[in-house]
């Protein structure tokens, strides 16, 4: 249980070019969802929450007009990147949290590799 | 400031023996830590959660223990297959589910055979 899939797994794109990546929560419905960003040999970076239905709460120094978040449903969330460049290369993961259960853990995606040249 | 603190960086064992992993923490208050697995070039995959002192979970070969201030997770007999990243998360306390948990930066455990 708790499965969250993430599309496509890897991407390349050319500069200047947007590049959208879903995150589906396979099992369970989730309220709120939540995008990464990983570096290579760091920890993950929380870049935005997504709220189904409502706006997406972005974190200091995220740019809310390069990374679109659209939370329409309560089992998908997609991240556009738009106008992307080579610096927003990156690993990139989503994690939803259960509506149901009370609980507070996030169930995180597989990630996606975003490559821009 | 909530916190969260993990040691050591990277830690590398041979297989079968035993060692642990620390999380402390500096929260106003505790609504769940967790544990994730990490492998590289994947999603963290969910471990444990812990709710209050003095609690404990086990799956395999890891156990996961609570006090006040900092949690443990205990790798008992590793083998290759337990090399990851290890991360630990709290939830402040406060903001319910759509709250963002607080990571640690994740201990790189090396299991030799």
């Amino acid at each position: 249980g708790a499965v969250v899939s993430q599309h496509p797994s890897w991407v390349i794109c050319k500069s200047g070019t947007s590049v959208k990546i879903e995150c589906r929560s396979l099992d369970f419905q989730a309220t709120t969802m939540f995008w990464y960003r990983q570096f290579p040999k760091q920890s993950l970076m929380l870049m935005a929450t997504s709220n189904e239905g409502s706006k997406a709460t972005y974190e200091q120094g995220v740019e809310k007009d390069k990374f679109l978040i659209n939370h329409a449903s309560l089992t998908l969330s997609t991240l556009t990147v738009t106008s992307a460049h080579p610096e927003d290369s990156s690993f990139y993961i989503c994690s939803a949290t259960p509506t149901t259960g009370g609980g507070y853990e996030q169930y995180f995606g597989p990630g996606t590799r975003l490559t821009v040249t | 400031e909530d916190q969260v603190t993990q040691s050591p960086e990277a830690l590398r064992l041979q297989e079968g023996e035993s060692s642990s992993l620390n999380c402390s923490y500096t929260v106003s208050g505790l609504r769940g830590l967790f544990w994730y697995r990490q492998d590289p070039g994947k999603g963290p995959e969910f471990l444990f959660t812990l709710y209050s002192a003095g609690e404990e979970k086990e799956k395999e070969r890891l156990k996961a223990t609570l006090t006040k201030k900092e949690s443990f997770l205990h790798i008992t007999a590793p083998k290759p297959e337990d090399s990851a990243t290890y991360l630990c998360a709290v939830h402040p306390g406060y903001g319910g589910a759509t709250n963002k948990l607080i990571f640690g930066t994740g201990t790189l455990l090396a299991v030799q055979p």
